[in-house]
């Protein structure tokens, strides 16, 4: 499967722990996105990366959020002090990062934050 | 309000029936439109860009208006395979940086 792979699929975790989730992008997609999507809601920009340069993060990333993608491969997305309210889909999604182009998604992390 | 904005349904519709969503935004910035598909605890996968001039694939038809910051999408003849989220989106940056999504218009296509 050449598609974007996402690690682990569901999570969950107790309030207050730290958890990180892992992306691995279409092999040479130069862009790599993260969304977060709740439920009845439309996937939100959190952030994304033009290889190893991380670009725009949205307001919705407070300081408990880090996302890194050290190599331009795969990218990491860490909640530090996870919060009942972090509770949501993460999505990754990748494109080629040459011009007016298609994000791929990938299936998902699933977090639920007890 | 939010920058992009669905009717969100549920459109409940007998199979073989043409059915419309619409869709608005407010950013007059965004270059690009698309509509993605998202099935249930699945992710939202491409359906269609959408043109000024109007585009078609197959059964499903998109239009934008850039005066009136209106976008639209028809689905003739509806399979039951067509029951899901139609998600409308914005790209401000032509769809080379941040998406911006609606929040999503069910579908459920009966037998």
């Amino acid at each position: 499967d050449t598609g974007v792979s996402q690690n682990p699929r569901h999570k969950i975790t107790k309030r207050g722990q730290n958890v990180t989730f892992r992306c691995d992008p279409i092999s040479e997609h130069n862009r790599l996105y993260w969304y977060r999507q709740t439920l009845g809601q439309g996937p939100e920009f959190l952030t994304y990366f033009q290889n190893e340069a991380q670009l725009e993060k949205s307001r919705l990333l407070s300081d408990r959020f880090s996302a890194e993608r050290p190599k331009g491969s795969f990218s990491t997305l860490e909640i530090q002090r996870t919060e009942q309210g972090d509770s949501a889909m993460y999505l990754c999604a990748s494109s080629l990062g040459t011009g007016t182009e298609t994000q791929y998604f990938g299936p998902g992390t699933r977090l639920l934050v007890l | 309000r939010k920058e992009v904005e669905q009717d969100p349904g549920p459109f409940n519709v007998p199979e073989g029936a043409t059915v419309a969503f619409n869709c608005t935004y407010s950013n007059s910035a965004s270059q690009s439109f698309f509509w993605y598909r998202q099935d249930c605890r699945k992710e939202p996968k491409l359906l269609m860009s959408v043109y000024s001039s109007g585009n078609e694939d197959g059964r499903f038809t998109a239009q934008l208006n850039r005066a009136s910051q209106y976008i639209s999408l028809l689905i003739r003849d509806s399979k039951l395979s067509d029951s899901a989220t139609y998600l409308c989106v914005g790209a401000p940056g032509g769809g080379y940086n941040k998406l911006i999504f609606g929040a999503g218009t069910r579908l459920a296509v009966h037998p």
